[in-house]
């Protein structure tokens, strides 16, 4: 059972478009969401976070957006650069439970 | 700041050989995780610790692999015998993040380079 889903494997754009990509979880108990970046031979790193609190929140290009009902978040990434093809996570925690889970990620890769 | 090390970057073992891990986290972080990433996959919480304590050890498949955290500092993964499907990239990661407290800030992992094993 999958509580984390990113069902787009991959995505491609062109440079200076927006990028969106999508994450759906199951367990109404997560409490917070988080976006990581992964290059090649590489451990994933932070990008963005969301609390349940909040619907959306915002670091410069990136832009996580949060809808509870639907239990779905979203990734924006305007405008999209070149270097931003990567493998992207969504993970989701439980704060009280301990428990964070990752979805297995989705490919960008942004074209010049 | 230094980041999360681990050891060795790669290893290659042939099945039912052992094989260890080796991480240090970031100072003063306080939990401690051990992720096992399939190829083609997201990263799937093995273990995680919070100072020299066991949080969550639920998918850790514990006939043959184990992990500890001795003086809540480093750690080491180890899998003993490994299989085929073993082979992967294991990723340490930690946090300054204390699960189960009350007025918990939620905050991001940091992730070592990972080891990629092989078996074969």
């Amino acid at each position: 059972d999958q509580q984390v889903k990113q069902n787009s494997p991959s995505l491609s754009v062109q440079e200076g478009r927006i990028s969106i990509l999508n994450c759906d979880y199951t367990n109404s108990m997560f409490d917070y969401f988080l976006w990581y970046k992964k290059y090649p031979a590489e451990g994933p790193t932070f990008l963005i976070s969301i609390s349940s609190i909040k619907d959306k929140n915002e670091d410069g290009r990136f832009t996580v957006f949060l809808n509870k009902s639907a239990k779905h978040l979203s990734l924006h990434i305007v405008p999209s650069q070149p270097g931003d093809s990567a493998v992207y996570f969504c993970a989701a925690s439980d704060t009280n439970a301990g428990k964070s889970t990752f979805g297995d990620g989705t490919t960008l890769t942004v074209k010049p | 700041e230094a980041g999360v090390a681990q050891s060795p970057r790669y290893k290659i073992i042939e099945k039912r050989q052992s094989v260890a891990f080796w991480c240090n986290p970031i100072s003063g972080h306080a939990t401690l995780y051990w992720y096992q990433q399939i190829l083609g996959q997201g990263p799937k919480l093995l273990i995680q610790f919070q100072n020299n304590g066991v949080v969550d050890d639920s998918q850790l498949p514990k006939d043959r692999f184990s992990a500890e955290r001795l003086k809540g500092v480093d750690s080491t993964l180890k899998i003993q015998p490994a299989k085929l499907e073993d082979s992967a990239v294991y990723l340490c990661a930690s946090s300054t993040q204390r699960w189960g407290e009350r007025d918990t800030r939620n905050t991001e992992a940091f992730f070592g380079q990972g080891t990629r094993l092989t078996v074969v």
